[in-house]
């Protein structure tokens, strides 16, 4: 069973809307949570981390965790052309030991 | 702060010879250092976790004597594929953390071809 789950998408939106990815974990030891963005050939960069139920915000990134769901999100708005990458969510038991990746959703913003 | 370099940034080599990958820690030491592969649409896959000064710990199913990896200094890590095989061609990405408490800063990746 793989710990982190992703749809690999592609996941398609226009310019402007509101991206929505979406992420499921099956460890509920599980502490915290990561978005990664990372472009073809590119190692990830870290966009957002969330540790608390509920949402948190940072400019246009928005990420949402519900513990009892073992749901992560991570919603984009006024989507841009420039954010087309794949996105990663990871988590992790706490310490940043060891992270573990889902296979990532490939955004694609149309213009 | 916190950046992470590799080299190289891409190697072609034969099958059957090794390939020295290094992974430092420009503006920081680093406690402890991580080893990811990742094959084409896939994820990353953590290999190894390596504390300065003592031996790797190896994620189940990698094979320690093929991938040899020593962190014998807080700003330096390498990752050694032994007798590379087409199948060992992937992206080799390393990350770095300073303590306990601080995320982990990727490196750049390097992307190893075993013709």
């Amino acid at each position: 069973q793989k710990e982190v789950e992703q749809n690999s998408g592609p996941l398609s939106v226009p310019e402007g809307a509101i991206a929505s990815l979406n992420c499921t974990y099956s460890d509920r030891g599980s502490q915290s949570f990561f978005w990664y963005r990372q472009y073809s050939g590119k190692s990830p960069e870290l966009i957002m981390f969330i540790y608390s139920n509920g949402d948190k915000e940072d400019g246009r990134f928005t990420a949402q965790l519900n513990k009892a769901s073992q749901y992560v999100s991570l919603l984009i708005r006024d989507s841009q052309p420039s954010d087309s990458a794949t996105y990663l969510c990871a988590s992790n038991s706490g310490g940043y030991q060891k992270v573990t990746f889902g296979i990532g959703t490939k955004l694609q913003v149309i213009p | 702060g916190a950046v992470v370099s590799q080299h190289p940034s891409w190697v072609i080599c034969k099958s059957g010879t090794s390939v020295k990958i290094e992974c430092r820690s420009l503006d920081f030491q680093a406690t402890t250092m991580f080893w990811y592969r990742q094959f084409p649409k896939q994820s990353l896959m953590l290999m190894a976790t390596s504390n300065e000064g003592s031996k790797a710990t190896y994620e189940q199913g990698v094979e320690k004597d093929k991938f040899l990896i020593n962190h014998a200094s807080l700003t330096l890590s390498t990752l050694t594929v032994t007798s590379a095989h087409p199948e060992d061609s992937s992206f080799y990405i390393c990350s770095a953390r300073e303590t306990s408490g601080s995320f982990p800063s990727f490196g750049p990746g390097t992307r190893l071809t075993v013709l």
